[in-house]
């Protein structure tokens, strides 16, 4: 089976703009969630869908939303782009929403804002 | 609030010798508990988990030990390689009942280097 996939790899961008990444889950995989890595913050989790539906979400101000499709791909927008949005943004897949379902990690998407 | 804490940012070992990842944890809900592996420009892959009802896990050189009154789990990789040069997500989830689903929530991640 093909990996979880993300586009764009990188990108650059400028304070105030919006931005919209994509993640393509495994094959089968439902559930998506979105995690926000900055160096020393760790992993930090923004939202989780699963079947169109938000089923979760992390403490992140409104300027983050995301969307599922019924064909389980996701996207992920953020806008009024600010500095400290600077991050690597990584989206998983698994089976179900359940916490002990493996979640497989996509390469990210790693965004610059300047 | 950090719920899932890796206070060490970093550590080094020979290669051959053991390497002891630790991690504190604060909730008592959490029931699951994962380990991560992260290399750069890669997302993280999983590596071993184990549940609360067990505390200890092993799978080849990864051993995983949950001990539940201090909230505290290790990841044990012995021998250690070159290649597990790598850093270190912990994350635990449980069942949170905003919403009813569950959630993982990672630490921040240590860095380790396995020197030849």
């Amino acid at each position: 089976k093909a990996g979880v996939t993300q586009t764009p790899r990188y990108l650059i961008k400028t304070r105030g703009q919006q931005v919209t990444l994509s993640c393509s889950p495994i094959s089968g995989h439902r559930s998506v969630s979105w995690y926000q890595q900055t160096p020393g913050q760790g992993l930090q989790f923004l939202f989780e869908y699963f079947s169109e539906t938000q089923r979760n979400k992390g403490n992140f101000p409104g300027r983050f939303s995301g969307r599922q499709f019924s064909n389980s791909r996701s996207e992920m927008n953020v806008s009024t782009l600010e500095l400290g949005d600077s991050a690597l943004y990584l989206c998983a897949s698994s089976l179900s929403v359940r916490g002990s379902e493996t979640q497989y990690f996509g390469p990210g998407t790693r965004l610059l804002v300047l | 609030d950090q719920q899932v804490k890796q206070n060490s940012p970093s550590l080094s070992v020979q290669e051959g010798r053991i390497s002891i990842l630790n991690c504190d944890y604060t909730n008592s809900m959490f029931d699951y508990f994962l380990w991560y592996k992260k290399y750069p420009a890669e997302g993280p892959t999983f590596l071993i988990s184990i549940s609360s009802i067990k505390d200890k896990n092993e799978d080849g050189r990864f051993t995983v030990f949950l001990n539940k009154s201090a909230k505290h789990l290790s990841l044990h990789i012995v021998p250690s390689q070159p290649g597990d040069s790598a850093v270190y997500f912990c994350a635990a989830s449980a069942v949170f009942t905003q919403g009813g689903s569950e959630k993982l929530v990672f630490g921040k991640g240590m860095k380790l280097t396995v020197n030849p």
